[in-house]
């Protein structure tokens, strides 16, 4: 069984850029959601993609979106980035029932300058 | 809205001495509780689901509701215990946002 895999690991941006992270979903799993973590706090919310269709999301501008694949990995993109982007983003994928049990990747800690 | 609160950032105690990681939260319903762990240099991974009712690695949790808390205890704290503990809440069924309180550092020390 293979686990969450994100890429890259690190990324430095400069503000008004835009950026793409990649998240592969755990062998199994139709259901993937991006979490933004600051330092020092928990992980927030972004959305969530259940087959390739946004299924919810958090309190984040529209420049944060997304795409799941047909093989469920998925991709979120931020555009225009700022300053206050840099954290560590962190992708959980899960399976029906137990959506609420989630497995995390490592994360992409993106850096913006 | 739901929120998870986590009023300690740090908690140091001595190696076999009980442990008590705070958690409150608030949700109107009825909420799914969970606690996560991070080790050092590892993924944040289910540590237990207060649905499950189950002890892992010698941690259990209750959920009070009438005192909205998800308290996780351990009789013994062991120094591979060491890590940083989320609380997280989720509702019920299809579609859920988990919410993730801010978490606590739990140093054990020798």
């Amino acid at each position: 069984e293979t686990g969450v895999t994100q890429s890259p690991t690190h990324l430095i941006k400069t503000r008004g850029q835009q950026v793409t992270l990649r998240c592969s979903s755990q062998s199994g799993h139709n259901t993937v959601s991006w979490y933004q973590q600051a330092l020092g706090q928990g992980p927030q919310f972004i959305f969530q993609y259940y087959r390739e269709e946004e299924n919810g999301r958090g309190n984040f501008p529209p420049r944060f979106s997304g795409l799941q694949f047909p093989n469920y990995s998925s991709e979120l993109n931020v555009n225009a980035l700022e300053l206050d982007d840099s954290a560590l983003y962190l992708c959980a994928s899960s399976s029906p029932p137990s959506t609420e049990t989630q497995y995390f990747g490592p994360g992409t800690r993106l850096l913006v300058l | 809205a739901q929120r998870v609160t986590q009023p300690e950032k740090l908690l140091s105690v001595f190696k076999g001495a009980p442990v008590e990681l705070k958690c409150n939260y608030s949700y109107s319903g009825s909420p799914e509780l969970f606690w996560y762990v991070q080790y050092s240099r590892q993924r944040l991974q289910l540590l237990l689901r207060h649905i499950s009712r189950e002890s892992i690695k010698g941690f259990t949790a209750d959920l009070n509701k009438g005192e909205t808390s998800f308290h996780l205890k351990k009789p013994f704290a062991q120094e591979e215990d060491s890590a940083m503990y989320y609380c997280a809440l989720s509702g019920r069924g299809g579609y859920q946002k988990v919410t993730f309180g801010t978490g606590t550092k739990l140093q054990v020390i020798p």
